[in-house]
């Protein structure tokens, strides 16, 4: 079974700076989707972020960029200029290739400071 | 477009009493699917909907688990005779597929069960 591990419970940064959130993806297949969730407290689950495994260029959202190393089977996420309202879980997602399935990390907790 | 709706938010119920969830997607989306998410870890797939039809379960959803989406619009999620490991937050996600590959999931606020 594909398993989502992410390896940073809980991370910290300082307003402006950038930070960077972990995850590692075990699979077999070799044409799936990768994404990072954010859920902020007490609020509904976003999306931030999705790469699909067929393209080699990282994807990136403004402020948000992934570091997608297919070969390793690795997909960070890099937040620049971090803001307050960047406070949230956040979780990597695999999308299961044959299911509608995602299967989630356990997500890492980023605070900001100001 | 008023998003994912999910009612109630809150819901404490003793053990063994039975519970119902509502989920009400984004009305142009065809799909709609429960995730169940415990304290301290990222949300675990239970089953989905395409239009009417339930398409897939996870061995998560046992038989004291049953969901519905008749007429292809909202959802519920009924849990019966309830246990303390059914606390939870039960989050809905709907999407709209056309095509292949992944689709982007849009998430409800979420309905917390506490069973006493």
């Amino acid at each position: 079974a594909q398993t989502v591990t992410q390896s940073q419970p809980e991370m910290s940064v300082q307003e402006a700076e950038t930070v960077t959130l972990s995850c590692t993806y075990d699979t077999s297949e070799s044409d799936y989707y990768l994404f990072w969730y954010k859920q902020p407290p007490s609020r509904q689950m976003i999306l931030v972020i999705r790469q699909e495994a067929y393209k080699q260029q990282n994807a990136t959202e403004n402020r948000f960029s992934v570091n997608f190393q297919k070969a390793a089977k690795s997909f960070s996420l890099k937040i620049s200029d971090s803001q307050l309202g960047d406070a949230a879980m956040y979780f990597c997602a695999y999308h299961e290739g044959g299911s509608e399935k995602l299967v989630f990390g356990k997500g890492t907790k980023l605070t900001v400071n100001p | 477009d008023t998003g994912v709706s999910q009612n109630p938010r809150h819901k404490i119920t003793k053990r063994g009493q039975n519970v119902t969830f509502r989920c009400d997607p984004i009305s142009e989306h065809n799909r709609l699917y429960w995730y169940r998410q415990t304290l301290g870890q990222g949300p675990e797939f239970l089953t989905y909907f395409q239009n009417e039809a339930q398409l897939e379960k996870s061995r998560l959803l046992s038989d004291r688990f049953s969901a519905e989406r008749p007429k292809g619009s909202f959802s519920t999620l009924e849990i019966q005779r309830t246990e303390q490991g059914d606390s939870a937050m039960y989050l809905c996600a709907s999407s709209w597929q056309g095509g292949s590959g992944a689709n982007v999931l849009t998430f409800g606020a979420g309905s917390r069960l506490t069973v006493l």
